[in-house]
C-alpha cells in the first residue's frame, strides 16, 4: 500500500506563529488522517478527513484535502510550545506514514 | 479513554530467539494493528486483524506472525529474531473499518536484537 509523504521534513517557528505542512500521495484514497507524535504522549490522532470532504477544523487545527492534486495540508494556528512534535499523514485503512514533518516551536 | 497497552517498553533479544510482543486494548475495538517505525522509513504495517482469529498481511509481514485468540489481545511473534528486526514496534486499535475510524496507539516497544 502507498505511504503518504510529508513535507517539509522540518519546520521551526516562533510561538504564536502558524505552521503549515503538506502530505502528498500517488493513488486515490478514501480518507486521510493526521497524527502527532512526541516523546511524552506517543502517537495521537488529530483529524480524519474523508475523500468527499474538502476542509475540516478541530480547535487550532485546519486540514484541507485536494483529491485532484492528491494532497492534503495541516495548518496549526497560534502555535504553542506543546505543539513541538512530529506530524504524520496516514492513508486509508492501513495508515503507513512517511518520515513525517518535525515541528519545533521556539519560545 | 481508549487504552492500548504493550507488554514491554524496552526489550533486548539475541539473534535466533523467538520473541513475543503483546498488545491489549480495553475498548472492545474490532480492529488491531502492528506497525514498525524506523527513522527515515516512517511507519509500516506488518499485520492487522479485523476480528478474532482473523488476520491479514500488511506491507512487511516477512519474518513475523500474529495471533488473535481474544478480541482484546493481539500478539506479534518474531519466529527467529534477526538484527534487521531491531525497531520500534507500535500496536494500535480502531473501532471498525467500514467506515474507517481513527487508530489509537500504544506507547511502543523498542526492540533491540543483538
Amino acid at each position: 500500500s502507498q505511504q503518504g509523504e510529508e513535507d517539509p521534513q522540518a519546520l521551526s517557528i516562533q510561538e504564536g506563529e502558524n505552521a503549515t505542512m503538506n502530505c502528498s500521495y500517488k493513488t486515490s484514497i478514501n480518507n486521510l488522517q493526521w497524527y502527532r507524535q512526541n516523546s511524552g504522549r506517543g502517537l495521537v490522532h488529530l483529524i480524519l478527513i474523508r475523500s468527499n470532504e474538502r476542509e475540516k477544523h478541530s480547535g487550532r487545527l485546519r486540514v484541507t484535502l485536494d483529491t485532484s492534486k492528491k494532497s492534503s495540508s495541516l495548518l496549526i494556528t497560534a502555535s504553542r510550545a506543546a505543539d513541538t512534535a512530529s506530524y504524520f499523514c496516514g492513508l486509508d485503512y492501513k495508515l503507513s506514514f512517511g518520515a513525517g514533518t518535525t515541528v519545533t516551536v521556539r519560545a | 479513554d481508549v487504552k492500548v497497552t504493550q507488554s514491554s517498553r524496552y526489550l533486548v533479544k539475541r539473534t535466533g530467539e523467538k520473541v513475543f510482543l503483546e498488545c491489549v486494548q480495553d475498548m472492545d475495538h474490532e480492529n488491531m494493528f502492528w506497525y514498525r517505525q524506523d527513522p527515515g522509513l516512517g511507519l509500516r504495517l506488518i499485520y492487522f486483524s479485523y476480528d478474532v482469529k482473523m488476520k491479514e498481511k500488511g506491507d512487511i509481514p516477512e519474518g513475523y506472525s500474529v495471533s488473535r485468540e481474544k478480541k482484546e489481545r493481539f500478539s506479534l511473534i518474531l519466529e527467529s529474531a534477526s538484527t534487521n528486526q531491531t525497531s520500534m514496534y507500535l500496536c494500535a486499535s480502531s473501532l471498525d473499518r467500514n467506515p474507517i475510524f481513527e487508530q489509537y496507539f500504544g506507547p511502543g516497544t523498542r526492540l533491540t536484537v543483538t
